[in-house]
Protein backbone atom coordinates (compact mmCIF):
# COMPACT_ATOMS: atom_id res chain seq x y z
CA UNK A 1 0.00 0.00 0.00
CA UNK A 2 0.70 3.28 0.35
CA UNK A 3 1.34 4.44 -3.73
CA UNK A 4 1.78 7.27 -5.46
CA UNK A 5 1.84 8.03 -9.20
CA UNK A 6 3.13 10.79 -10.77
CA UNK A 7 2.56 11.54 -14.82
CA UNK A 8 4.51 12.47 -17.12
CA UNK A 9 7.90 11.00 -16.03
CA UNK A 10 9.21 13.31 -17.84
CA UNK A 11 8.68 16.30 -19.95
CA UNK A 12 10.04 18.10 -22.65
CA UNK A 13 8.63 22.17 -23.66
CA UNK A 14 9.34 24.97 -25.41
CA UNK A 15 9.79 28.52 -23.64
CA UNK A 16 6.62 30.50 -22.40
CA UNK A 17 4.49 27.42 -22.49
CA UNK A 18 2.97 25.93 -19.82
CA UNK A 19 3.14 22.14 -18.28
CA UNK A 20 0.94 20.31 -16.07
CA UNK A 21 2.25 18.00 -13.42
CA UNK A 22 -0.09 15.49 -12.02
CA UNK A 23 0.43 13.89 -8.54
CA UNK A 24 -2.15 10.50 -7.85
CA UNK A 25 -2.44 8.73 -4.37
CA UNK A 26 -3.32 5.30 -5.76
CA UNK A 27 -4.65 3.67 -2.98
CA UNK A 28 -4.96 5.64 0.04
CA UNK A 29 -6.78 8.95 0.48
CA UNK A 30 -3.86 12.10 1.41
CA UNK A 31 -5.15 15.33 2.94
CA UNK A 32 -1.93 16.98 2.23
CA UNK A 33 0.55 16.49 -0.59
CA UNK A 34 3.61 18.29 -1.30
CA UNK A 35 5.98 19.47 -4.23
CA UNK A 36 9.33 19.15 -4.44
CA UNK A 37 12.12 20.47 -6.74
CA UNK A 38 15.15 18.50 -6.80
CA UNK A 39 18.35 19.68 -8.38
CA UNK A 40 20.81 16.73 -9.30
CA UNK A 41 22.96 16.00 -6.55
CA UNK A 42 20.84 18.29 -4.04
CA UNK A 43 18.47 17.47 -1.48
CA UNK A 44 14.49 17.91 -2.15
CA UNK A 45 13.58 21.81 -1.52
CA UNK A 46 10.06 22.01 -0.23
CA UNK A 47 8.09 24.41 -2.93
CA UNK A 48 4.37 24.12 -1.80
CA UNK A 49 1.87 21.91 0.53
CA UNK A 50 -1.34 20.98 -0.96
CA UNK A 51 -4.27 20.30 0.94
CA UNK A 52 -7.61 18.89 0.34
CA UNK A 53 -10.23 21.72 -0.91
CA UNK A 54 -8.11 24.67 0.38
CA UNK A 55 -5.24 26.71 -1.41
CA UNK A 56 -1.89 25.53 -0.78
CA UNK A 57 0.62 27.20 0.88
CA UNK A 58 3.93 28.23 -0.92
CA UNK A 59 7.59 28.34 0.63
CA UNK A 60 9.21 31.55 0.76
CA UNK A 61 10.83 32.61 -2.58
CA UNK A 62 8.31 30.75 -4.86
CA UNK A 63 6.02 32.29 -7.22
CA UNK A 64 2.53 31.17 -6.11
CA UNK A 65 1.48 32.74 -9.97
CA UNK A 66 4.58 30.24 -11.66
CA UNK A 67 3.72 27.02 -9.57
CA UNK A 68 0.00 26.80 -9.91
CA UNK A 69 -1.22 23.74 -7.49
CA UNK A 70 -4.46 22.62 -7.33
CA UNK A 71 -5.56 20.02 -4.85
CA UNK A 72 -9.21 19.08 -6.11
CA UNK A 73 -9.55 15.55 -4.14
CA UNK A 74 -7.95 13.64 -1.90
CA UNK A 75 -6.55 11.49 -4.18
CA UNK A 76 -5.05 14.03 -6.87
CA UNK A 77 -2.86 17.29 -6.87
CA UNK A 78 -1.23 18.85 -9.68
CA UNK A 79 1.25 21.13 -10.45
CA UNK A 80 1.48 24.00 -13.37
CA UNK A 81 4.66 25.58 -14.48
CA UNK A 82 3.19 28.39 -16.19
CA UNK A 83 5.35 30.15 -19.15
CA UNK A 84 7.87 27.74 -18.39
CA UNK A 85 11.36 29.41 -18.83
CA UNK A 86 14.73 27.09 -19.04
CA UNK A 87 15.80 28.35 -15.55
CA UNK A 88 12.13 26.48 -14.80
CA UNK A 89 13.65 23.07 -15.83
CA UNK A 90 14.31 20.60 -12.93
CA UNK A 91 13.11 17.45 -11.37
CA UNK A 92 10.14 17.99 -9.34
CA UNK A 93 8.88 15.10 -6.84
CA UNK A 94 5.53 14.96 -4.91
CA UNK A 95 4.26 13.02 -1.80
CA UNK A 96 1.46 12.74 0.26
CA UNK A 97 0.71 12.00 3.70
CA UNK A 98 -1.91 9.08 4.60
CA UNK A 99 -5.13 9.98 5.73
CA UNK A 100 -5.67 8.37 8.95
CA UNK A 101 -8.56 9.13 11.47
CA UNK A 102 -8.85 12.35 10.88
CA UNK A 103 -5.62 13.81 11.03
CA UNK A 104 -3.06 13.66 8.80
CA UNK A 105 0.04 10.83 9.50
CA UNK A 106 3.84 11.75 9.65
CA UNK A 107 4.81 9.75 7.01
CA UNK A 108 5.34 10.98 3.29
CA UNK A 109 5.09 8.54 0.49
CA UNK A 110 6.74 9.96 -2.50
CA UNK A 111 5.71 9.89 -6.59
CA UNK A 112 8.66 8.74 -9.28
CA UNK A 113 9.20 12.59 -10.16
CA UNK A 114 9.24 14.07 -13.54
CA UNK A 115 11.33 15.44 -15.16
CA UNK A 116 11.08 19.12 -16.63
CA UNK A 117 12.89 20.18 -19.47
CA UNK A 118 12.63 23.79 -20.81
CA UNK A 119 13.85 24.55 -24.62
CA UNK B 1 13.02 26.21 12.70
CA UNK B 2 14.47 22.34 12.60
CA UNK B 3 17.54 21.85 10.90
CA UNK B 4 19.11 18.55 9.68
CA UNK B 5 22.85 17.93 9.20
CA UNK B 6 24.44 14.88 7.45
CA UNK B 7 27.91 15.04 8.10
CA UNK B 8 29.31 12.78 5.27
CA UNK B 9 28.57 13.70 1.72
CA UNK B 10 30.12 10.65 0.41
CA UNK B 11 30.87 7.39 1.83
CA UNK B 12 31.81 3.71 0.35
CA UNK B 13 31.28 0.77 1.69
CA UNK B 14 32.48 -3.37 0.67
CA UNK B 15 29.95 -5.64 -0.25
CA UNK B 16 29.11 -7.77 2.91
CA UNK B 17 30.78 -5.36 5.29
CA UNK B 18 28.41 -2.70 7.42
CA UNK B 19 28.11 0.88 7.10
CA UNK B 20 27.10 3.45 9.11
CA UNK B 21 25.42 6.97 7.73
CA UNK B 22 25.47 9.85 9.97
CA UNK B 23 22.64 12.30 10.91
CA UNK B 24 22.31 15.33 13.71
CA UNK B 25 19.46 17.74 14.12
CA UNK B 26 17.89 20.36 16.03
CA UNK B 27 14.55 21.10 17.27
CA UNK B 28 12.80 22.15 20.13
CA UNK B 29 10.01 20.12 20.02
CA UNK B 30 9.45 17.00 22.21
CA UNK B 31 7.03 14.92 19.46
CA UNK B 32 8.57 14.11 16.31
CA UNK B 33 9.28 11.34 13.87
CA UNK B 34 12.56 10.97 12.03
CA UNK B 35 13.33 8.88 9.01
CA UNK B 36 15.93 7.62 6.71
CA UNK B 37 15.19 7.75 2.78
CA UNK B 38 17.07 6.47 -0.19
CA UNK B 39 17.19 7.51 -3.26
CA UNK B 40 18.71 5.34 -6.08
CA UNK B 41 19.87 6.38 -9.52
CA UNK B 42 16.19 6.10 -10.61
CA UNK B 43 15.49 9.22 -7.87
CA UNK B 44 12.03 6.99 -6.86
CA UNK B 45 12.69 8.58 -2.80
CA UNK B 46 12.01 4.87 -0.74
CA UNK B 47 11.20 4.98 2.98
CA UNK B 48 13.88 3.06 4.59
CA UNK B 49 13.39 3.54 8.07
CA UNK B 50 10.93 5.84 10.53
CA UNK B 51 11.54 6.24 14.28
CA UNK B 52 9.14 7.89 16.62
CA UNK B 53 10.76 10.11 18.96
CA UNK B 54 8.70 8.78 21.85
CA UNK B 55 10.06 5.31 21.68
CA UNK B 56 13.52 4.29 23.52
CA UNK B 57 14.05 1.43 21.27
CA UNK B 58 15.64 1.77 18.10
CA UNK B 59 13.48 0.99 14.90
CA UNK B 60 15.02 -2.21 12.32
CA UNK B 61 13.84 -3.06 8.98
CA UNK B 62 16.00 -6.73 8.65
CA UNK B 63 19.13 -5.22 7.67
CA UNK B 64 18.79 -1.55 8.07
CA UNK B 65 19.01 -0.02 11.81
CA UNK B 66 19.09 3.15 13.66
CA UNK B 67 20.77 4.36 16.78
CA UNK B 68 18.45 7.37 18.18
CA UNK B 69 20.15 9.10 21.06
CA UNK B 70 17.48 11.53 21.96
CA UNK B 71 19.27 13.33 24.03
CA UNK B 72 21.98 13.86 21.46
CA UNK B 73 19.87 14.63 18.35
CA UNK B 74 21.79 11.93 16.92
CA UNK B 75 19.73 9.39 14.36
CA UNK B 76 22.34 7.94 12.56
CA UNK B 77 21.45 4.18 9.83
CA UNK B 78 23.00 1.23 10.43
CA UNK B 79 23.29 -1.05 6.78
CA UNK B 80 24.23 -4.49 7.68
CA UNK B 81 25.67 -6.99 5.20
CA UNK B 82 25.49 -4.09 2.07
CA UNK B 83 24.54 -5.16 -1.08
CA UNK B 84 25.37 -3.70 -4.54
CA UNK B 85 21.37 -2.45 -4.86
CA UNK B 86 22.19 -0.42 -1.19
CA UNK B 87 23.71 2.21 -3.71
CA UNK B 88 21.98 5.29 -3.58
CA UNK B 89 21.57 8.72 -1.97
CA UNK B 90 20.13 8.27 1.52
CA UNK B 91 18.08 11.08 3.29
CA UNK B 92 18.04 11.35 6.78
CA UNK B 93 14.68 13.97 7.56
CA UNK B 94 12.77 15.05 10.66
CA UNK B 95 8.90 15.75 10.70
CA UNK B 96 6.10 16.90 10.62
CA UNK B 97 6.41 20.34 11.94
CA UNK B 98 3.68 22.22 10.83
CA UNK B 99 2.96 19.37 8.64
CA UNK B 100 6.49 19.51 6.77
CA UNK B 101 9.60 17.81 6.86
CA UNK B 102 13.64 18.84 6.70
CA UNK B 103 15.45 16.59 5.07
CA UNK B 104 19.50 17.01 4.92
CA UNK B 105 21.53 16.87 2.22
CA UNK B 106 21.85 13.80 1.57
CA UNK B 107 24.69 11.04 2.19
CA UNK B 108 25.93 9.15 -1.26
CA UNK B 109 26.37 5.78 -0.52
CA UNK B 110 28.60 3.37 -2.89
CA UNK B 111 29.54 -0.43 -2.77
CA UNK B 112 32.20 -1.91 -4.16
CA UNK B 113 31.83 -5.52 -5.17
Amino acid sequence: GAVVSQHPSWVICKSGTSVKIECRSLDFQATTMFWYRQFPKQSLMLMATSNEGSKATYEQGVEKDKFLINHASLTLSTLTVTSAHPEDSSFYICSASRFSSGRATDTQYFGPGTRLTVL
Amino acid sequence: AQTVTQSQPEMSVQEAETVTLSCTYDTSESDYYLFWYKQPPSRQMILVIRQEAYKQQNATENRFSVNFQKAAKSFSLKISDSQLGDAAMYFCAYGPSAGKSTFGDGTTLTVKP
